[in-house]
């Protein structure tokens, strides 16, 4: 069965760097999204990306988050200058265009020291 | 999106059906009833969604009252593999880019 992958498993970087997360969609899926978790909190929705071209973002994505699919394959979020409070599971998730369900992959876990 | 109630915690013992409850009192008529599940800090996984009708598959049944103001998911044989948290979300069908909306969920024990 096609699956959502993400690289790396985990991630740690000090406070200020930049940090790339990866995804590779299920080969069919048009519409994507990244979600973050922080420990022991709930699941909450960062931004969706469909056609080259942010949908909708959540209050948390600032300017210091970004999103590309450089390839057309990769799907990727960048956190410019990383914070203590960026420390995450990072779960993306994709979506074929006609139905309903995400499939999410397994998520990055970042962590910033 | 209209907001969901479910119970913090459930506990079942391993064969037996594990029935989650879901209040969404304020649902709309264009709102589907949806149901996830994350195991362990892995990514969430659908399970089944549904918009008046009951609905079943290979996974789990999903019960929708006549009002549509709560559902019940039904893990018909619950094995240790289907401890989770299970998330209850009600949303609309735009059958484009909409976001899902976690909520606390309900943890689910499945004890031998």
């Amino acid at each position: 069965e096609p699956e959502v992958t993400q690289t790396p498993s985990h991630q740690v970087t000090q406070m200020g760097q930049e940090v790339i997360l990866r995804c590779v969609p299920i080969s069919n899926h048009l519409y994507f999204y990244w979600y973050r978790q922080i420990l022991g909190q709930k699941v909450e929705f960062l931004v969706s990306f469909y056609n080259n071209e942010i949908s909708e973002k959540s209050e948390i994505f600032d300017d210091q988050f970004s999103v590309e699919r450089p390839d057309g394959s990769n799907f990727t979020l960048k956190i410019r200058s990383t914070k203590l409070e960026d420390s995450a599971m990072y779960f993306c998730a994709t979506k074929e265009g006609l139905a309903n369900e995400q499939y999410f992959g397994p998520g990055t876990r970042l962590t910033v020291t | 999106d209209a907001k969901t109630t479910q119970p913090p915690s459930m506990d079942c013992a391993e064969g037996r059906a594990a029935n989650l409850p879901c209040n969404h009192s304020t649902i709309s008529g264009n709102e589907y009833v949806y149901w996830y599940r994350q195991i362990h800090s892995q990514g969430p996984q659908y399970i089944i969604h549904g918009l008046k009708n009951n609905e079943t598959n290979e996974m789990a049944s999903l019960i929708i009252t006549e009002d549509r103001k709560s559902s019940t998911l039904i893990l018909p044989h619950a094995t240790l593999r289907d401890t989770a948290v299970y998330y209850c979300i009600v949303r609309v069908l735009l059958g484009g880019y909409n976001k899902l909306i976690f909520g606390a969920g309900t943890r689910l024990a499945v004890h031998p």
